[in-house]
């Protein structure tokens, strides 16, 4: 079983949805939380990180953790063709971006004009 | 260009054949990572080094994969004898060693090994 789980998708809704991933863990040493954005071909960048339980807003982007059922989540407003891309949630432990990051598999998402 | 920057973009090689790949991290930048990553797969570990001492390897780093980072710049990946299950693209990423610093991406090796 892997540590991460991440639905692949692929997931497509219209352009203004709001947009749900998750991922679920089974490492309780995990306690930061980061969703990475990739475009194809392109290597990832960050979009959110979270240490913490709760949630966590930038934007139209809404990070979201539940430590007690290991489950994270990110939500999209108003979501723009320019969204479409593959996220991937990633976890690490006690040392945020200082050492290994663990990734799920990527769900790809497309945004329909 | 202040960002990862990784060399070359895409190599296609014959199995049996030894690839080296080249990875120059953020300036002062002092962690430097390898991931590979396979088509619809994330990212998945394969060492990190603090400046030039490699503090960590994964086991799915096996006896045919070297990496160095001599001077505690850039880094160099080398694959030698590779097999068709070496495909994948290699990302290497860099931080900064202090709280609340993440790690940085390059654009990855895309590696085709027919």
């Amino acid at each position: 079983q892997k540590e991460v789980e991440q639905d692949p998708g692929p997931l497509s809704v219209p352009e203004g949805a709001i947009v749900s991933l998750n991922c679920t863990y089974s490492n309780s040493a995990f306690q930061y939380f980061m969703w990475y954005r990739q475009y194809s071909r392109k290597g990832p960048e960050l979009l959110m990180y979270t240490y913490s339980s709760g949630n966590k807003e930038d934007g139209r982007f809404t990070a979201q953790v539940d430590k007690s059922s290991k489950y994270i989540s990110l939500f999209i407003r108003d979501s723009q063709p320019s969204d479409s891309a593959t996220y991937l949630c990633a976890m690490s432990g006690s040392n945020f971006g200082n050492e290994k990051l663990t990734f799920g598999t990527g769900t790809r998402l497309t945004i329909i004009p | 260009d202040t960002g990862v920057s990784q060399d070359p973009r895409h190599k296609i090689t014959k199995r049996g054949q030894n690839v080296t790949f080249r990875c120059d991290p953020i300036s002062e930048h002092n962690r430097l990572y390898w991931y590979r990553q396979t088509l619809g797969q994330g990212p998945e570990f394969l060492t990190y080094f603090q400046n030039e001492a490699q503090l960590e390897k994964s086991r799915l780093l096996s006896d045919r994969f070297s990496a160095e980072r001599p001077k505690g710049s850039f880094s160099t990946l080398e694959i030698q004898r590779t097999e068709q299950g070496d495909s994948a693209m290699y990302l290497c990423a860099s931080s900064f060693y202090r709280a609340g610093e993440t790690q940085y991406f390059g654009p990855g090796t895309r590696l085709l090994v027919l």
